[in-house]
């Protein structure tokens, strides 16, 4: 498709289960970012790809996140342990170039459900 | 980084009525960019309009228009004319310069109930 696809759209977990989102950027697309938020908040910035270059992974709110992007193409996002706190819609975004270029664009989410 | 500032978490108004959102935001960066992201019900994220803070002119797009003020940090975002399908969530946001994803900050977000 042409936009920034996600799946799985939602998932229920329990506790201490090992998830993982995953994210199809649009073809071409640098930039690529995963954003978290809670029922009702903003975006909480998680960690950022571009091109070939190291992450930013400075939003990772513990080592039980963590995330992979092989070059340009897809991107998958894991927590690990998931605690009832990590139930939020996980947002995926990607851009041509940096967050300069102007706008991002955004997938769906996955809506993750941690009993 | 900056700071984004949206003080009202929800507005309602009547169809066809204009609206304002308000957003204050705080950086040191001279050259920086502006945004109101909208996300309806499904969750997806739009771009609604741009600013370049360079750019005196304040950005239009048909319905949707900023009233953008350097000097006060503020960005507001008016929409005329609103339309039931404009009941979203709106996040304003400031981007510096130096791009990258730490030089990206969001908003809490306003929730924008359109009554028929």
């Amino acid at each position: 498709g042409a936009g920034v696809s996600q799946s799985p759209s939602n998932k229920v977990t329990e506790k201490g289960k090992d998830v993982e989102l995953r994210c199809d950027p649009i073809s071409g697309h640098t930039a690529l970012y995963w954003y978290r938020q809670r029922l009702g908040q903003g975006l909480e910035f998680l960690i950022y790809f571009q091109g070939n270059s190291a992450p930013d992974k400075s939003g990772l709110p513990s080592d039980r996140f963590s995330a992979e992007r092989t070059g340009e193409s897809v991107s998958t996002l894991t927590i690990q342990r998931t605690q009832q706190e990590d139930s939020a819609v996980y947002l995926c975004a990607s851009s041509l170039g940096g967050a300069n270029t102007g706008e991002l664009f955004f997938g769906e989410g996955s809506r993750l459900t941690v009993l | 980084a900056q700071t984004v500032t949206q003080s009202q978490p929800e507005m309602s108004v009547q169809e066809a009525e204009t609206v304002t959102l308000s957003c204050t935001y705080d950086t040191s960066e001279n050259n920086y960019y502006l945004f109101w992201y909208k996300q309806p019900p499904s969750r997806q994220m739009i771009l609604v309009i741009r600013q370049e803070a360079y750019k005196q002119q304040n950005a239009t797009e048909n319905r949707f228009s900023v009233n953008f003020q350097k000097a006060a940090k503020s960005f507001s975002l008016k929409i005329s004319d609103s339309q039931l399908g404009d009941t979203a969530m709106y996040f304003c946001a400031a981007l510096d310069s130096g791009g990258g994803a730490d030089g990206l900050t969001f908003g809490k977000g306003t929730h924008l109930i359109i009554q028929p």
